[in-house]
């Protein structure tokens, strides 16, 4: 079954900048999403295939990929974005799946 | 706005059967993709099964066999009935609704439904 790998933890002091990676292999020909889930909350969605932001989530959260590591970065990271976050691709190539990275606790220090 | 609600969680000793149900509201369930996604507690999230249009289904292949989503053929409702159920299947339930351009990606998700497998 296809694995999507993520650092457990990413720290980061206020109005600095975070990056959150996801890497897995030929991650370059798949979309990837990305999820923040907060304590107690269910999941929300921060960037959808590859780079596309929803509507209503800051333009601080932006997505990308290079070979076969996508990335997240929050720029002028705020206490409110600690939360963890989850990386996500449709895995087509074998049994059809939806898989989702291990997930990244982003710590505000 | 589109709303999923989750209901039918609790506590069930092993090897027992619960149905999960998720009302759907602000979009017909029977013109999108509907998922259930499960969350251990302490844990990541986990994709558990989908529901295509026109009613093809995909599972986990930890739950594959043991559980079987479906939709209300007249409600905007959908459901995963599970049964056989281990410790391992103690999770936070949610649903969720894949993005119609993909189908990739989880764009709608409800609040949960806790299911505690325990004797």
């Amino acid at each position: 079954s296809y694995v999507l790998t993520q650092p457990p933890s990413v720290s980061v002091a206020p109005g600095q900048t975070a990056r959150i990676t996801c890497g897995g292999n030929t991650l370059g020909s798949k979309s990837v999403h990305w999820y923040q889930q907060k304590p107690g909350q269910a999941p929300v969605p921060v960037v959808y295939y590859d780079s596309d932001r929803p509507s209503g989530i800051p333009e601080r959260f932006s997505g990308s990929k290079s070979g076969n590591t996508a990335t997240l970065t929050i720029s002028r990271v705020e206490a409110g974005d600690e939360a963890d976050f989850y990386c996500q691709v449709w895995d087509s190539s074998s049994i059809l799946s939806w898989v989702f990275g291990g997930g990244t606790r982003l710590t505000v220090l | 706005e589109v709303q999923l609600v989750e209901s039918g969680g609790g506590l069930i000793q092993p090897g027992g059967s619960l149905r999960l149900s998720c009302v759907v509201s602000g979009l017909t369930v029977r013109n999108n993709y509907m998922t259930w996604v499960r969350q251990a507690p302490g844990k990541g999230l986990e994709w558990v099964s989908a529901l295509y249009i026109g009613d093809v289904a995909f599972y986990a292949e930890s739950v594959k066999g043991r559980f079987t989503i479906s939709r209300h053929k007249f409600e905007n409702t959908v459901y995963l009935q599970m049964s056989s159920l281990t410790a391992e299947d103690t999770a936070m339930y949610y649903c969720a609704r894949l993005d119609s351009a993909g189908p990739g990606a989880f764009d709608t998700w409800g609040q949960g439904t806790m299911v505690t497998v325990s004797s």
